[in-house]
C-alpha cells in the first residue's frame, strides 16, 4: 500500500533551517508529484509547494519562495523540504502529501512538528 | 489568492443524524475541490475530489455537490468515527488553498 514515513519531530531556535524527509513506498515515486503542507498547532492547512520526483521540477508559494527548498533522491524513494530562517511562527505539523489530479493531494504522511523556540 | 469560506465552523450533531458542510469559493472555481478529514493527531484524508467524487475507499454515507463557487458535503448517517475536522481544497488558482475548517462535533 502506499506510505509515506516521515522523519521525527525536530526542535530549532530562531534563525535555523530544518530538513524533513519523506519517505515513500508501494508505488512508483518519480510517477507522482510531491507537495509539503504545514499546520500550525490547532490551525488550519497551508500549502507549501511541490516538487516533480521525476524531473527535479519545483514550484514554491510565494510565502516560502525565499527561504523553502523542496528536493527529492530518487534512488531513495525519498522527498525533503528544507525551510531556512525559521521564526516561532514557523512552529508547525509538516505534512509530505502525494499529488492524485494535479493538486488534490491522496496519501499523507504521518507528520513532523518542529517547533521554534529560543 | 482565492479564499474559501467553511461554515458553520462548528456542527454539533448525534451518531445518526445528516450532517450538512457548506464551502464558498471567493471566485468560480469550476468543480476543482476536494473535501479532507482530520481527525485528533492523524493527517488529512482525502474523501472527495473534483467537489463530487468519492476518493477510494469512502464510504457511500460521504457526498459532495457543488459547482461554481458553492460547495456542500454531506455525511447521511453519521457514525462515531466521522466525527473529525473537515478541510475543503481548491486547486482550480494557484496557489492550492484550503477553507478553514468545519468542525463536527458529538452533541
Amino acid at each position: 500500500q502506499v506510505l509515506l514515513v516521515q522523519s521525527g519531530a525536530e526542535v530549532k531556535k530562531p534563525g535555523a533551517s530544518v530538513k524533513v524527509s519523506c519517505k515513500a513506498s508501494g508505488y512508483s515515486f518519480t510517477t507522482y508529484t510531491m507537495h509539503w503542507v504545514r499546520q500550525a498547532p490547532g490551525q488550519g492547512l497551508e500549502w507549501m509547494g511541490w516538487i516533480n520526483t521525476g524531473n527535479g521540477d519545483t514550484k514554491y508559494s510565494q510565502k516560502f519562495q525565499d527561504r523553502l527548498t523542496i528536493t527529492r533522491d530518487t534512488s531513495a524513494t525519498t522527498a525533503y523540504m528544507d525551510l531556512s530562517s525559521l521564526r516561532s511562527e514557523d512552529t508547525a505539523f509538516y505534512y509530505c502529501a502525494r499529488d492524485l489530479y494535479d493538486h488534490f493531494f491522496d496519501a499523507w504522511g504521518q507528520g513532523t512538528l518542529v517547533t521554534v523556540s529560543s | 489568492e482565492i479564499v474559501l469560506t467553511q461554515s458553520p465552523a462548528t456542527l454539533s450533531l448525534s451518531p445518526g443524524e445528516r450532517a450538512t458542510l457548506s464551502c464558498w469559493a471567493s471566485q468560480s472555481i469550476n468543480t476543482d475541490l476536494a473535501w479532507y478529514q482530520q481527525t485528533l493527531g492523524q493527517p488529512p484524508r482525502l474523501l472527495i475530489h473534483y467537489a463530487s467524487n468519492r476518493a477510494t475507499g469512502v464510504p457511500a454515507r460521504f457526498s459532495g455537490s457543488g459547482s461554481g463557487t458553492d460547495f456542500t458535503l454531506t455525511i447521511s448517517s453519521l457514525e462515531p468515527e466521522d466525527f473529525a475536522v473537515y478541510y475543503c481544497q481548491q486547486r482550480n488558482n494557484w496557489p492550492p488553498t484550503f477553507g478553514g475548517g468545519t468542525k463536527v462535533e458529538i452533541k
